[in-house]
């Protein structure tokens, strides 16, 4: 069964960055494009950002935008967001997913996710 | 920018039917998904594409959809289900994904 395991989370200072990254298994990661996608605490899901399953295109949320940028390493089946300028918004547990359709730019839905890791800033 | 518009709160009997609606404009052109999310867990997929369900989610759980308003139906209702539904789609480019509120689900 298709798996996505996120690490990187952790205490940062507000004005500072952080590296997530999601570690994809047990499907053709390459083949599907990725998204991050948060929840501040007691809040609902927001969007943050999608690479396409090629990783040339990048789309992201307006209030990360500029902030935050999503790459994908192919040979090691890996995504990353690099966040800096953090804010106290930018708190919360960061999950990835997988698109549901492969090999497309565009997106429908989000079919696997990961456990989420938690972001904190101070 | 782009939404979609969930009630906050749903509450039902255990055995009863619980729907859960999600309005948006882009709706009668944009496929919804719908998933579930219990305290300190991940989203899981309940319905993609509108209707379907994926391998392994319960028959009592369905979607439909009817113009800019889709649908989860809970049918019946298990004390279980208490947790929060999250609907989503994409806009109209369909780069974008977007996020519905959330709805409580309250088993009475």
């Amino acid at each position: 069964q298709a798996q996505l395991v996120e690490s990187g989370g952790g205490v940062v200072q507000a004005g500072g960055s952080l590296r997530l990254s999601c570690a994809g298994s047990k499907f053709n990661f390459n083949k599907f494009g990725i998204h991050w996608v948060r929840q501040a605490p007691g809040k609902g899901l927001e969007w943050v950002a999608v690479i396409s399953y090629d990783g040339v295109h990048e789309f992201y949320e307006e209030s990360v935008r500029g902030r935050f940028t999503i790459s994908r390493d192919m040979s090691k089946n890996t995504v990353s967001l690099q966040m800096t300028s953090l804010n106290y918004d930018d708190a919360g547990v960061y999950y990835c997913a997988k698109d549901y359709i492969q090999t497309t730019v565009t997106t429908t839905g989000l079919d696997v996710w990961g456990q989420g890791t938690t972001v904190t800033v101070s | 920018s782009y939404e979609l518009t969930q009630p906050p709160s749903v509450s039902v009997s255990p055995g009863q039917t619980a729907r859960i609606t999600c309005f948006g404009n882009a709706l009668p052109k944009q496929y919804a998904f719908w998933y579930r999310q219990k305290p300190g867990q991940a989203p899981l997929l309940l319905i993609y594409k509108n209707s379907h369900r994926p391998s392994g989610i319960p028959e009592r759980f369905s979607g439909s959809t009817s113009g800019t308003t889709v649908t989860l139906t809970i049918n019946p209702v298990q004390a279980e289900d208490e947790a929060d539904y999250f609907c989503q789609s994409a806009d109209s480019s369909s780069l974008y994904v977007v996020f519905g509120g959330g709805t409580k689900l309250t088993v009475l």
